[in-house]
């Protein structure tokens, strides 16, 4: 039950797209696709912005967007804006029916 | 609309216990599976227990196995978590979420409560 491995940080400006990586192993990420991405500001509840790998839940912006190759998922935001500043974890389901988060990805809109 | 209010959080000593609860409303609480997901001060999401519909199935986190036990009361609309022999480092805000329907066999958390804090510290 280790966590998924993800930057501590990334950054952009306004307008660009940047992609964050969670990487896993067989028994999780590559193993199934049953990746999610939560979005969380600071002292508020997650968000959840992605699922099963690349579907988006209703009212999530298409500027967010996830895909998955191997053991590594990707979470994709495009056309940044300044309200995307927060922080993103990632999410897999796992062999042992138990679920493990990605350690957390900090975005910065310069 | 879906709502999770969790509470029973507090400070309390190393080696005790605790119950949290999360109280449902908005949907149909038996239908869906339930999750405890606990966030550390500035650190980040660990996933910690979750419950079945029905309650047949509850699998944990190894960290947690043996010392904490969630189980729910449909008629009540509420999960529990019971927390024993607790440990410095259970200290964290608790957070209830729902196992949505958009997945229904990877398990995705589609609502969650606004937490609870739990600090263990002597």
């Amino acid at each position: 039950q280790s966590a998924l491995t993800q930057p501590a940080s990334v950054s952009g400006s306004p307008g660009q797209s940047i992609t964050i990586s969670c990487t896993g192993t067989s028994s999780d990420v590559g193993g199934y696709n049953y990746v999610s991405w939560y979005q969380q500001y600071p002292d508020k509840a997650p968000k959840l912005m992605i699922y099963d790998v690349s579907h988006r839940p209703s009212g999530v912006s298409n500027r967010f967007s996830g895909s998955k190759s191997g053991n590594t998922a990707s979470l994709t935001i495009s056309g940044l804006q300044a309200e995307d500043e927060a922080d993103y974890y990632c999410n897999s389901y796992t062999s042992s029916t138990t679920w493990v988060f990605g350690g957390g990805t900090r975005l910065t809109v310069l | 609309q879906v709502h999770l209010v969790e509470s029973g959080g507090g400070v309390v000593q190393p080696g005790t216990s605790l119950r949290l609860s999360c109280a449902a409303s908005g949907f149909i609480f038996r239908n869906y599976g339930m999750y405890w997901v606990r966030q550390a001060p500035g650190k980040g999401l660990e996933w910690v227990a979750v419950i079945w519909h029905d309650g047949g199935k509850k699998y944990y986190v190894d960290s947690v196995e043996g010392r904490f036990t969630v189980s729910r009361d449909n008629p009540r609309n509420t999960v529990y978590l019971q927390m024993n022999s607790l440990r410095v480092e259970d200290t964290a805000v608790y957070y209830c979420a729902r196992w949505g329907d958009y997945s229904p066999n990877g398990g995705v958390f589609d609502s969650w409560g606004q937490g609870t804090l739990v600090t263990v510290s002597s």
